[in-house]
């Protein structure tokens, strides 16, 4: 089955840094790569996400990248705000068919921390 | 509209009791998924719906865990015999279709503590 590995487990910036979050994944037939941010006590909510058949996507100030070849995934936060602490989870998910529809394989998380 | 909801929040029971979480997914949402987040760790994938039926049921932990869904909204997950090592925050999402690629949605939780 798919595993997938995230790193950093936590990341420090300073307001108007830039914070860049990796994950590699296993299963070569994943080809849908969700990103959630979980504020604490909250549910996780999809901020941006990105399907094989593309590079790179952008959302303002997120962006996410995919290098399909060496199966690693990125999340780009630029110009980071206190408001964007909160726990970052990868995912991937295949399309390829069989029992395995949907299911979403998550990284371990990162909690990233915005210091104003 | 109104987004996955689950009940109860909190849940709150002594090893070796039976426990029912609900899941109301989002209306006219087909794919319907339970996770498992222990504290600190990621999300753990445990079952998903297609409808009614549950074509994916690899990530339950063992048998004392089960799950249903019927009339393609309103689930179920019971944990028979609790043990502590089943105290985590169990989060069910839904889906507009059971392709891999739609958002999930999710609700709230429950977190289970056994005692």
């Amino acid at each position: 089955g798919e595993n997938v590995e995230q790193h950093p487990s936590t990341l420090s910036v300073q307001e108007g840094d830039s914070a860049v979050i990796k994950c590699t994944y296993s299963d070569s037939a994943s080809n849908y790569f969700p990103w959630y941010k979980q504020e604490l006590g909250k549910r996780p909510q999809l901020i941006i996400d990105i399907r094989s058949n593309v590079g790179e996507k952008k959302d303002q100030r997120i962006a996410v990248t995919l290098n399909k070849t060496a199966k690693h995934f990125s999340l780009h936060i630029t110009e980071t705000q206190p408001e964007d602490s909160a726990v970052y989870f990868c995912a991937a998910t295949s399309n390829a068919g069989g029992t395995s529809y949907g299911k979403l394989t998550f990284g371990q998380g990162t909690i990233l921390t915005v210091h104003p | 509209g109104a987004g996955v909801s689950q009940s109860p929040s909190n849940k709150v029971t002594e090893k070796g009791k039976d426990v029912e979480l609900r899941c109301d997914p989002i209306s006219g949402h087909t794919a319907l998924y339970w996770y498992r987040q222990s504290l600190g760790q990621g999300l753990e994938f445990l079952i998903y719906f297609q409808g009614n039926s549950a074509p994916d049921k690899s990530g339950l932990p063992s048998d004392r865990f089960s799950a249903e869904r019927t009339g393609g909204s309103v689930s179920t997950l019971t944990i028979q015999r609790t043990q502590q090592e089943d105290s985590a925050v169990y989060l069910c999402a839904s889906s507009f279709r059971e392709f891999g690629q739609s958002e999930q949605f999710f609700g709230p939780g429950t977190r289970l503590t056994v005692l």
